[in-house]
């Protein structure tokens, strides 16, 4: 079945030690999203890639970085994280053209974890 | 900017019950909003979708309602079960350069048998 795949699920990792988050869809989408979740919050959405053009929002801090190596992959890095980082880590993809936007399909999520 | 809080607006209803989420957007030129359902520690799921040249779309047991004068959306579930316990959100696309969606900032749905 076509779909959103995030690795891993779950991540722990030390503050100010580098984490790498990743997102894969078979879908064939040519933009891809990651948003960032905290607890009873809606999704906030970092940036995302338009193909190959890279879009970040304006509030988005410095310490997020994502890359997209090809349609399929996309990766969220956090440089530093802090405490304030844990959350649930959304990737989303979508189809869309001229048209108008379209659905955003959403992965299952990572849930990291700072100590 | 993004509402911040603890606690999320609840709806609790019987099994068998019709529910209506309500969602108040924020932008008149918005031209595409979607409903999305995200159960505890799941990736938000689609439910309906509707353009702004509509004011209404039916899917199977839910119904989305479009308000542009007042900026108003509204998911209608029918027959509610315990399975549509889960957090609802709406989002709308702002349609400035690329398509992005923001969200609103949720409502509980909590069905008892």
């Amino acid at each position: 079945d076509a779909m959103v795949i995030q690795n891993p699920r779950y991540q722990v990792t030390q503050f100010g030690k580098p984490v790498t988050l990743s997102c894969s869809q078979t879908l064939n989408h040519n933009v891809m999203y990651w948003y960032q979740q905290k607890s009873s919050q809606a999704p906030k959405l970092l940036f995302h890639y338009y193909d190959k053009d890279f879009n970040n929002e304006a509030d988005t801090p410095d310490n997020f970085q994502s890359r997209r190596p090809n349609t399929s992959f996309c990766f969220l890095d956090i440089r530093s994280p802090g405490l304030g980082d844990a959350a649930m880590y959304l990737c989303a993809t979508s189809r869309d053209s001229l048209a108008g936007a379209t659905e955003q399909f959403f992965g299952p999520g990572t849930r990291l974890t700072v100590l | 900017g993004e509402s911040v809080g603890l606690h999320l607006p609840t709806l609790s209803v019987q099994e068998g019950d019709n529910s209506i989420i309500n969602c108040a957007y924020s932008n008149s030129a918005s031209d595409y909003f979607i409903w999305y359902k995200q159960e505890s520690g799941k990736g938000p799921q689609f439910i309906i979708d509707i353009r702004s040249n509509m004011d209404k779309r039916q899917g199977q047991r839910v119904t989305v309602l479009l308000n542009k004068t007042v900026k108003h959306l509204s998911l209608q579930i029918a027959a509610t079960q315990p399975g549509d316990s889960a957090v609802y959100f709406c989002a709308e696309n702002k349609p400035s350069g690329y398509s992005t969606l923001t969200f609103g900032k949720g409502t509980m749905l909590l069905v008892s048998p």
